[in-house]
């Protein structure tokens, strides 16, 4: 079954704790993404990556991380750094010379 | 100025009419425009996408391109109840970052 894979589908943070979220792709595609969206808002970025150990910040990346170790992984750390972390996370995947982007089913975090 | 604009609606359309959505962007070297449509609580999923100026047609959506007005339109014949969405347009800067506006929510009335 081909695809994006994100987990987990809802995860909460306690303050002062970071948290991790999973994405994973089978698609064999060398650009993958990571967007916040917040209610009613469009997609931020906050971090992507080209290739394999190599990943630029968006628009966004204060409080959060990245590491891009294998073309098929791409996790996300948010951080106790990030102070207004609830939102929908959404992982992309991109190939081609058009790249065009797909999107994994997103995580939802909240704080508790 | 953002540099992808669009309405945020909601856009309301009866069944069986046109819905048109339209999205203007400030980079002039913008090469790549695309579409998506966002139901309430999922992922966005790819609708359109069109490169040249012009129009382009897949089955009920069109997508339509100026380049030297610097906007992109979508399309939506025969609207049909399960087409109410937000729709996103995105452009593409550069090579391979994404730039989102913040969508247009369509609701299409039975």
């Amino acid at each position: 079954d081909g695809g994006i894979t994100q987990s987990p589908k809802y995860l909460f943070r306690k303050e002062g704790q970071n948290v991790t979220l999973s994405c994973e792709q089978n698609l064999n595609h060398d650009a993958m993404y990571w967007y916040r969206q917040d209610p009613g808002q469009g997609l931020r970025l906050i971090y992507y990556s080209q290739i394999v150990n190599d990943f630029q910040k968006g628009d966004i990346a204060e409080g959060y991380s990245v590491s891009r170790e294998k073309k098929e992984s791409f996790p996300l750390t948010v951080t106790s750094a990030q102070k207004n972390p609830t939102a929908f996370y959404l992982c992309a995947t991109a190939q081609g010379a058009k790249n065009i982007q797909y999107f994994g089913a997103g995580t939802r975090l909240s704080v508790l | 100025q953002k540099e992808v604009e669009q309405n945020s609606g909601p856009l309301s359309v009866p069944e069986g009419a046109i819905a048109s959505l339209n999205c203007t962007y400030s980079d002039r070297g913008s090469q790549s425009f695309f579409w998506y449509r966002q139901y309430s609580g999922k992922s966005p999923e790819l609708i359109m996408f069109i490169y040249s100026n012009g129009d382009k047609e897949d089955g009920r959506f069109t997508a339509q391109l100026n380049k030297a007005s610097q906007y992109v339109s979508l399309l939506i014949r025969d609207s049909q109840p399960s087409d109410s969405a937000t729709y996103l347009c995105a452009v593409i800067l550069g090579t391979y970052k994404y730039i989102f506006g913040t969508g247009t929510r369509l609701k299409v009335l039975a």
